[in-house]
């Protein structure tokens, strides 16, 4: 069926190294969101894009939206142990109502 | 309160028994979800609701499991006769759905159900 695919599933890092994570869907995408989820938290809210090709940046945070909107990509710059945690993408898959989302890549970083 | 409500936070149960796990969504969010999430994975979509319109219930993994949405605001997700695989946490997001899309989805803390 129709899903949202995320790589790595994992990533350990060193501290102060970059990191990034990939998502893929077979399905245009209407729009991407990004989450975080802390170990035993819920998911948060990071950001939306809507636009083909579009870059947003939050501090050491880089989100891309691919020109198919089928992929994205969330780029973090000198990781830090705050940036520990889950990052999922979601998206609505073509004119579906319901927010599909990524299996997550689980990121941990050593201090 | 400000943010989205889930109740119980823990449930254990006997495998058989049923469940009922509540929702109270932010004031004035239009859209509720429910998610399941097992140990270490990822979000499993099972029901949506958007204003009057029909649920979207395709994710809903059996006809154990469904769920009302009473007065456009607090949901509840019955799970029947549960079983061992039904253990995860399941999560509850709202959202202000305006301009017919879907925006930032705001998640509860979650409730952890435990199936012995």
């Amino acid at each position: 069926g129709q899903q949202v695919m995320q790589i790595p599933q994992y990533q350990h890092v060193q501290e102060g190294e970059d990191f990034t994570t990939y998502c893929n869907s077979s399905t245009t995408l209407s729009n991407i969101q990004w989450y975080k989820q802390r170990p035993g938290g819920h998911p948060v809210f990071l950001i939306q894009l809507v636009k083909s090709g579009e870059v947003k940046k939050q501090k050491r945070l880089t989100f891309q939206f691919g020109e198919a909107k089928k992929n994205s990509s969330l780029h973090i710059t000198a990781t830090q142990t705050t940036d520990v945690g889950t990052y999922f993408c979601a998206g609505r898959l073509g004119s579906a109502r319901q927010l599909t989302f990524g299996s997550g890549t689980q990121l941990t970083v050593l201090p | 309160g400000a943010g989205v409500s889930q109740s119980p936070s823990n449930k254990v149960t006997e495998k058989g028994k049923d469940v009922e796990l509540r929702c109270d969504p932010i004031s004035g969010h239009t859209a509720l979800y429910w998610y399941r999430q097992s140990l270490g994975q990822g979000l499993e979509f099972l029901i949506y609701f958007q204003g009057n319109s029909a649920p979207d219930k395709s994710g809903l993994p059996s006809d154990r499991f469904s769920a009302e949405r009473t007065g456009g605001s607090v949901s509840t997700l019955t799970i029947q006769r549960t079983q061992q695989e039904d253990s995860a946490v399941y999560l509850c997001a709202s959202s202000s759905g305006l301009a017919g899309g879907v925006g930032e989805l705001f998640f509860g803390e979650g409730s952890r159900l435990t199936v012995l």
